[in-house]
């Protein structure tokens, strides 16, 4: 049973899209992320949800919009899709909002055209 | 501010001993995390040190000196399938973490 799973995988579209991401965990963690990995490999937090609750939103167009509709479940939603977006999308969770251990999904590889 | 610096490539012989050094500056540190990220793969937790000393788990060790905002990794008895990149990451006291750039291990036969 896969832990933290992310859908779709792959995900190439235009310019000025709006695409959605979504993430699920199976852990009963309470606690969700959203990272940006980009094409050099730098690993940056986005948001971050506690039992449905927005607790970190780092500097991130809001363009991008993060929406819990319960605590195994962390979606992302990005309007007008830029070229600068290309990225890989890490979803993850932890048990608790706190000094814990990060469980990563697969990853989804985003290029915008 | 908050930075965390590791070295960008190494390479190390199979069946060798390497060292992958991180430095750190944290407001509010709370512990030091190290995950391993294969290629094209997600990365995986490998360690995590909160007090000073050396974790030792199997052919991989974590280092933490607090004192000197500093942490090393230790891997032993090299193989061919440890060539990955090797990430550190600090927390601050609103339990966010801050990812180095990741350290590339290029393993050789």
């Amino acid at each position: 049973d896969t832990a933290v799973s992310q859908t779709p995988k792959y995900l190439v579209t235009q310019m000025g899209n709006d695409k959605s991401i979504k993430c699920e965990q199976n852990l009963g963690h309470d606690t969700m992320y959203w990272y940006k990995q980009d094409s050099k490999k730098f690993l940056k937090i986005m948001f971050s949800y506690n039992n449905k609750e927005l607790i970190i939103n780092e500097t991130v167009p809001n363009r991008f919009s993060p929406k819990s509709p319960d605590k195994a479940h962390l979606n992302l939603h990005i309007n007008s899709l830029e070229l600068g977006d290309s990225a890989v999308y890490f979803c993850a969770s932890s048990f608790r909002y706190r000094e814990e251990t990060q469980y990563f999904g697969p990853g989804t590889r985003l290029l915008v055209l | 501010g908050q930075n965390i610096d590791q070295p960008t490539e190494m390479t190390a012989t199979e069946g060798a001993i390497v060292q992958i050094n991180c430095t750190y500056q944290t407001s509010g540190f709370n512990g030091l995390f190290w995950y391993q990220q294969h290629a094209g793969e997600a990365p995986t937790f490998l360690s995590y040190n909160v007090l000073d000393g050396l974790e030792e788990k199997g052919r991989f060790s974590s280092f933490l000196s607090r004192s000197k905002g500093y942490s090393y990794l230790l891997l032993k008895e090299l193989q061919m399938k440890d060539s990955a990149s090797y990430l550190c990451a600090g927390t601050s006291g609103t339990y966010k973490y801050i990812f180095g750039t990741g350290t590339r291990l290029k393993v050789l036969a």
